[in-house]
Protein backbone atom coordinates (compact mmCIF):
# COMPACT_ATOMS: atom_id res chain seq x y z
CA UNK A 1 0.00 0.00 0.00
CA UNK A 2 1.43 3.39 -1.22
CA UNK A 3 2.15 5.89 1.22
CA UNK A 4 3.18 9.48 1.13
CA UNK A 5 4.94 11.97 3.49
CA UNK A 6 5.46 15.58 2.44
CA UNK A 7 7.97 17.83 4.82
CA UNK A 8 7.99 20.44 6.10
CA UNK A 9 3.78 21.01 6.65
CA UNK A 10 3.82 24.11 6.62
CA UNK A 11 6.93 27.15 5.29
CA UNK A 12 6.70 30.75 5.30
CA UNK A 13 9.73 32.29 3.49
CA UNK A 14 9.65 35.92 2.35
CA UNK A 15 9.29 36.94 -1.27
CA UNK A 16 12.38 36.24 -4.03
CA UNK A 17 13.67 33.08 -1.71
CA UNK A 18 14.32 29.72 -3.37
CA UNK A 19 12.87 26.81 -1.48
CA UNK A 20 12.32 23.13 -1.42
CA UNK A 21 9.44 20.65 -0.99
CA UNK A 22 10.38 17.63 0.20
CA UNK A 23 8.07 14.24 -0.25
CA UNK A 24 8.52 10.74 0.22
CA UNK A 25 6.82 7.54 -1.02
CA UNK A 26 6.78 4.30 0.35
CA UNK A 27 6.30 1.95 -2.91
CA UNK A 28 8.41 2.67 -5.51
CA UNK A 29 6.22 0.62 -7.90
CA UNK A 30 5.24 4.18 -8.97
CA UNK A 31 4.02 4.76 -12.18
CA UNK A 32 4.26 8.75 -11.90
CA UNK A 33 4.48 11.62 -9.78
CA UNK A 34 2.73 14.47 -9.28
CA UNK A 35 2.58 17.82 -8.05
CA UNK A 36 -0.54 19.34 -7.35
CA UNK A 37 -1.34 22.70 -6.25
CA UNK A 38 -4.46 23.63 -4.07
CA UNK A 39 -5.88 26.93 -3.51
CA UNK A 40 -8.67 27.45 -0.20
CA UNK A 41 -11.92 26.56 -1.39
CA UNK A 42 -10.84 25.99 -4.66
CA UNK A 43 -9.93 22.32 -6.48
CA UNK A 44 -6.68 21.01 -7.81
CA UNK A 45 -3.56 22.55 -10.12
CA UNK A 46 -1.48 19.87 -11.73
CA UNK A 47 1.67 21.63 -11.78
CA UNK A 48 3.95 18.93 -12.97
CA UNK A 49 4.09 15.22 -13.68
CA UNK A 50 7.21 12.96 -13.58
CA UNK A 51 6.76 9.72 -15.65
CA UNK A 52 7.98 6.65 -13.53
CA UNK A 53 10.56 6.65 -16.47
CA UNK A 54 11.44 10.19 -15.88
CA UNK A 55 14.25 11.94 -13.41
CA UNK A 56 12.83 15.60 -13.74
CA UNK A 57 10.26 18.09 -15.16
CA UNK A 58 10.32 21.45 -15.48
CA UNK A 59 7.68 24.40 -15.98
CA UNK A 60 9.03 28.18 -15.90
CA UNK A 61 9.86 28.73 -11.95
CA UNK A 62 9.39 25.40 -10.81
CA UNK A 63 11.58 21.99 -10.97
CA UNK A 64 10.44 18.47 -10.10
CA UNK A 65 12.42 15.97 -9.36
CA UNK A 66 12.27 11.63 -8.59
CA UNK A 67 14.08 9.18 -7.35
CA UNK A 68 12.69 5.93 -7.39
CA UNK A 69 15.08 3.80 -5.87
CA UNK A 70 15.46 6.34 -2.58
CA UNK A 71 11.30 7.07 -2.73
CA UNK A 72 11.59 10.38 -2.72
CA UNK A 73 10.69 13.59 -4.66
CA UNK A 74 11.31 17.14 -4.51
CA UNK A 75 9.59 20.23 -5.66
CA UNK A 76 12.22 23.44 -6.21
CA UNK A 77 10.37 26.83 -6.77
CA UNK A 78 12.94 29.22 -8.05
CA UNK A 79 12.41 33.48 -6.96
CA UNK A 80 9.11 32.95 -4.81
CA UNK A 81 6.50 35.40 -5.10
CA UNK A 82 3.15 36.26 -2.64
CA UNK A 83 0.91 34.10 -5.58
CA UNK A 84 2.51 30.63 -5.10
CA UNK A 85 0.74 30.89 -1.96
CA UNK A 86 -0.73 27.67 -1.76
CA UNK A 87 -1.09 23.98 -0.48
CA UNK A 88 1.67 21.93 -2.70
CA UNK A 89 0.71 18.25 -2.56
CA UNK A 90 2.55 15.50 -4.14
CA UNK A 91 0.84 12.75 -5.50
CA UNK A 92 1.46 9.26 -6.46
CA UNK A 93 -0.74 7.23 -9.22
CA UNK A 94 -1.10 4.24 -10.44
CA UNK A 95 -1.90 3.36 -14.09
CA UNK A 96 -5.40 3.50 -13.88
CA UNK A 97 -5.69 6.89 -12.04
CA UNK A 98 -5.89 5.71 -8.59
CA UNK A 99 -4.04 8.59 -6.65
CA UNK A 100 -2.56 8.58 -3.12
CA UNK A 101 -1.93 12.09 -2.08
CA UNK A 102 0.39 13.53 0.70
CA UNK A 103 -0.79 16.04 3.30
CA UNK A 104 0.86 18.64 1.79
CA UNK A 105 2.73 21.33 2.83
CA UNK A 106 1.19 24.98 3.34
CA UNK A 107 3.17 27.49 1.57
CA UNK A 108 3.23 31.01 2.72
CA UNK A 109 5.53 33.90 0.81
CA UNK A 110 5.12 37.02 2.40
CA UNK A 111 6.37 40.29 0.84
CA UNK B 1 -14.33 23.96 -23.14
CA UNK B 2 -15.88 23.51 -19.91
CA UNK B 3 -13.70 21.33 -17.43
CA UNK B 4 -15.11 18.97 -14.37
CA UNK B 5 -18.43 20.74 -13.23
CA UNK B 6 -19.39 19.54 -9.55
CA UNK B 7 -22.37 20.71 -8.33
CA UNK B 8 -23.62 21.87 -5.72
CA UNK B 9 -20.55 23.69 -4.47
CA UNK B 10 -22.05 23.78 -0.65
CA UNK B 11 -24.53 21.66 0.67
CA UNK B 12 -25.44 21.60 4.08
CA UNK B 13 -27.70 18.41 5.53
CA UNK B 14 -29.00 17.37 9.12
CA UNK B 15 -27.70 14.13 10.26
CA UNK B 16 -30.18 11.44 9.20
CA UNK B 17 -30.76 13.31 5.60
CA UNK B 18 -29.05 11.96 2.12
CA UNK B 19 -26.77 13.87 0.22
CA UNK B 20 -26.09 13.87 -3.41
CA UNK B 21 -23.46 15.02 -5.22
CA UNK B 22 -23.11 15.54 -8.96
CA UNK B 23 -20.19 15.52 -11.12
CA UNK B 24 -19.93 16.16 -14.75
CA UNK B 25 -16.75 15.29 -16.67
CA UNK B 26 -15.07 16.77 -18.90
CA UNK B 27 -16.66 16.66 -22.69
CA UNK B 28 -15.10 13.33 -24.11
CA UNK B 29 -14.15 11.89 -20.60
CA UNK B 30 -15.57 8.27 -19.87
CA UNK B 31 -13.45 7.81 -16.34
CA UNK B 32 -14.96 9.21 -13.32
CA UNK B 33 -12.98 9.32 -9.91
CA UNK B 34 -14.44 10.34 -6.23
CA UNK B 35 -12.11 11.40 -3.65
CA UNK B 36 -12.57 12.88 -0.15
CA UNK B 37 -11.00 15.30 1.87
CA UNK B 38 -11.76 15.30 5.49
CA UNK B 39 -10.61 18.35 7.70
CA UNK B 40 -7.01 18.74 8.72
CA UNK B 41 -6.16 15.54 6.12
CA UNK B 42 -5.15 14.87 3.03
CA UNK B 43 -7.17 13.32 -0.13
CA UNK B 44 -8.05 10.03 -0.10
CA UNK B 45 -9.72 7.29 -3.41
CA UNK B 46 -13.22 6.96 -2.76
CA UNK B 47 -14.10 5.31 -6.17
CA UNK B 48 -13.35 5.14 -9.87
CA UNK B 49 -16.15 4.69 -12.35
CA UNK B 50 -16.52 3.89 -16.22
CA UNK B 51 -19.66 4.31 -17.90
CA UNK B 52 -22.08 2.14 -16.05
CA UNK B 53 -19.04 0.05 -14.33
CA UNK B 54 -17.33 0.54 -11.31
CA UNK B 55 -14.07 -0.48 -11.51
CA UNK B 56 -12.17 -0.27 -8.05
CA UNK B 57 -14.07 0.66 -5.11
CA UNK B 58 -11.78 -0.11 -2.29
CA UNK B 59 -12.14 3.29 -0.91
CA UNK B 60 -15.92 3.60 -0.47
CA UNK B 61 -16.80 2.99 3.33
CA UNK B 62 -18.49 -0.07 3.18
CA UNK B 63 -22.51 1.76 4.20
CA UNK B 64 -24.34 4.21 3.26
CA UNK B 65 -22.12 5.17 0.25
CA UNK B 66 -22.70 4.26 -3.12
CA UNK B 67 -22.23 5.72 -6.36
CA UNK B 68 -23.11 5.90 -10.34
CA UNK B 69 -22.11 6.78 -13.48
CA UNK B 70 -24.87 6.53 -15.68
CA UNK B 71 -25.09 6.33 -19.97
CA UNK B 72 -26.14 9.70 -19.66
CA UNK B 73 -26.14 11.85 -17.40
CA UNK B 74 -23.55 13.02 -14.50
CA UNK B 75 -21.77 10.83 -12.08
CA UNK B 76 -23.42 10.90 -8.42
CA UNK B 77 -22.12 10.15 -5.20
CA UNK B 78 -24.73 9.54 -2.75
CA UNK B 79 -24.30 9.13 1.02
CA UNK B 80 -27.38 8.02 2.75
CA UNK B 81 -27.97 9.12 6.49
CA UNK B 82 -25.36 11.37 6.53
CA UNK B 83 -23.54 11.66 10.07
CA UNK B 84 -21.13 14.51 11.23
CA UNK B 85 -18.04 12.72 10.19
CA UNK B 86 -19.09 12.65 6.81
CA UNK B 87 -18.63 16.58 6.62
CA UNK B 88 -15.62 16.97 4.10
CA UNK B 89 -15.00 18.25 0.37
CA UNK B 90 -15.31 15.58 -2.10
CA UNK B 91 -13.71 16.09 -5.39
CA UNK B 92 -14.35 14.36 -8.30
CA UNK B 93 -12.03 13.89 -11.65
CA UNK B 94 -11.84 12.86 -14.83
CA UNK B 95 -9.76 11.19 -17.35
CA UNK B 96 -9.87 10.65 -21.54
CA UNK B 97 -11.40 7.50 -22.73
CA UNK B 98 -8.03 5.76 -23.30
CA UNK B 99 -7.38 6.13 -19.38
CA UNK B 100 -4.65 7.26 -17.08
CA UNK B 101 -2.50 6.58 -18.99
CA UNK B 102 -0.85 9.40 -19.90
CA UNK B 103 -1.45 10.87 -16.31
CA UNK B 104 -4.27 13.56 -17.17
CA UNK B 105 -6.50 13.63 -14.46
CA UNK B 106 -8.21 16.88 -14.41
CA UNK B 107 -10.22 17.73 -10.95
CA UNK B 108 -13.40 19.73 -9.97
CA UNK B 109 -13.62 22.43 -7.50
CA UNK B 110 -15.42 20.04 -5.42
CA UNK B 111 -18.70 19.85 -3.02
CA UNK B 112 -18.36 20.57 0.45
CA UNK B 113 -20.51 18.79 2.44
CA UNK B 114 -21.42 19.83 6.24
CA UNK B 115 -23.68 17.81 8.30
CA UNK B 116 -24.99 19.69 11.32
Amino acid sequence: KQEVTQIPAALSVPEGENLVLNCSFTDSAIYNLQWFRQDPGKGLTSLLLIQSSQREQTSGRLNASLDKSSGRSTLYIAASQPGDSATYLCVGGTSYGKLTFGQGTILTVHP
Amino acid sequence: NAGVMQNPRHLVRRRGQEARLRCSPMKGHSHVYWYRQLPEEGLKFMVYLQKENIIDESGMPKERFSAEFPKEGPSILRIQQVVRGDSAAYFCASSPPQGYITGELFFGEGSRLTVL
